[in-house]
């Protein structure tokens, strides 16, 4: 079973603060992507990373795949109330072609003006 | 904008009712996907289709559930004898066939049985 955890689950900081989520698993991903969800909408992509060691920046947003292609971690600088909402990692069902995305169960992040 | 559209945005049934939602994928995207969402959850997979062919189904998919996809186009899911554990946010999303997966989801539609 390819699981992905992220961590934390909850974080509540205060605009302006840096911070840092993380989605791991013990499978290799041959990509993976990060979604932003608002409360009551689909997520939305953000990002897709595809090469170990793979850094992608996106504004105050920068996205890491890790070196063996396990885990991803996504930073933000300067937080903002606008960067309010429920992240989410997801990647390909290892099963011959890449065919559903398998989601993590979000960080939710909450950023205190 | 010609995004993933999902139709009702909410539908509030009954134990024991059917309900259908449609979904209308990005309109060069020849892959489409049904997932569902509980409160604090990220999507579970339910099944995909390609083209007007449904290649995977979850186990979640139970036989009260099924989805069509006629022409490739549109696609149509339909819970049969609606159950209070079926309340949840089901979600559409649409793909191009490539390598690399990326799914580009609609709006969802917000299920509640009372």
């Amino acid at each position: 079973t390819q699981l992905l955890e992220q961590s934390p689950q909850f974080l509540s900081i205060q605009e302006g603060e840096n911070l840092t989520v993380y989605c791991n698993s013990s499978s290799v991903f041959s990509s993976l992507q990060w979604y932003r969800q608002e409360p009551g909408e689909g997520p939305v992509l953000l990002v897709t990373v595809v090469t170990g060691g793979e850094v992608k920046k996106l504004k105050r947003l920068t996205f890491q795949f890790g070196d063996a292609r396990k885990d991803s971690s996504l930073h933000i600088t300067a937080a903002q109330p606008g960067d309010t909402g429920l992240y989410l990692c997801a990647g390909p069902k290892l099963s011959g072609s890449a065919r559903q995305l398998t989601f993590g169960s979000g960080t939710q992040l909450t950023v205190l003006p | 904008d010609t995004g993933v559209s999902q139709d009702p945005r909410h539908k509030i049934t009954k134990r024991g009712q059917n309900v259908t939602f449609r979904c209308d994928p990005i309109s060069e995207h020849n892959r489409l996907y049904w997932y569902r969402q509980t409160l604090g959850q990220g999507p579970e997979f339910l099944t995909y289709f390609q083209n007007e062919a449904q290649l995977e189904k979850s186990r979640l998919l139970s036989d009260r559930f099924s989805a069509e996809r006629p022409k490739g186009s549109f696609s149509t899911l339909e819970i049969q004898r609606t159950e209070q554990g079926d309340s949840a946010m089901y979600l559409c999303a649409s793909s191009l066939v490539f390598e690399v997966t990326e799914a580009f989801f609609g709006q969802g539609t917000r299920l509640t049985v009372v």
